[in-house]
């Protein structure tokens, strides 16, 4: 079946601007995470949802970050105002259960590379 | 910050050696798991491992995790040059719902 696919693959944006990126998680995977990556460096936690609810936002760096799952499938990680230092790869993941189930495999898209000029 | 430390950074090795890679961590975990990327596949999940497991194996990868060292290694054997990445760790904690993932060892097999 379909794995997650992120759009779009690649975002260019220019200080200050609004920006939104797509996730389309696997069908039927009822968690959803974004994380972001800086070059050599691990997946930075962001968010994490169990359905439609925001179950864990903690990781947000500052209030100009939202994300959204309106319906419990896709989801929009939403940056308004950007900045320069937000500049990374935004990772979406999704798992059939997530915290339901203690924790389960978590399948990655493969990523919407964001710079910021 | 983050809360899985793998060691060593980087790992060079010929074909056919094995390879171990250790993870630390801070906190009391549910689980731990591990992830592959590389250029051509992204993020891969590997191996989960509970935190009532010792020790869990699937194919050529061998993970064992000590929660009282709150440690975890991950151990390729036979290696290939396919198996030329970066491996994460990454522990789900009890207290929350957060993923944490460590800044990965990266690992090249010279064929």
């Amino acid at each position: 079946g379909a794995g997650v696919s992120q759009t779009p693959s690649n975002k260019v944006t220019e200080k200050g601007k609004y920006v939104e990126l797509r996730c389309d998680p696997i069908s039927g995977h009822t968690a959803l995470y974004w994380y972001r990556q800086s070059l050599g460096q691990g997946p930075e936690f962001l968010i994490y949802f169990q359905g439609t609810g925001a179950a864990d936002d903690s990781g947000l760096p500052n209030d100009r970050f939202f994300a959204v799952r309106p319906e419990g499938s896709v989801s929009t990680l939403k940056i308004q105002r950007t900045e320069r230092g937000d500049s990374a790869v935004y990772l979406c993941a999704s798992s059939l259960r997530g915290g339901l189930a203690g924790w389960d495999e978590q399948f990655f898209g493969p990523g919407t590379r964001l710079t910021v000029l | 910050s983050q809360q899985g430390e793998e060691d060593p950074q980087a790992l060079s090795i010929q074909e056919g050696e094995n390879a171990t890679m250790n993870c630390s961590y801070k906190t009391s975990i549910n689980n731990l798991q591990w992830y592959r990327q590389n250029s051509g596949r992204g993020l891969v999940h590997l191996i989960l491992i509970r935190s009532n497991e010792r020790e869990k194996h699937s194919g050529r990868l061998r993970v064992t995790l000590d929660t009282s060292k709150k440690s975890s290694s991950l151990l390729i054997t036979a290696s290939r040059a396919a198996d030329t990445a970066s491996y994460f760790c990454a522990t789900a904690g009890t207290g929350g719902f957060k993923t944490i993932f460590g800044a990965g060892t990266r690992l090249f097999v010279k064929a």
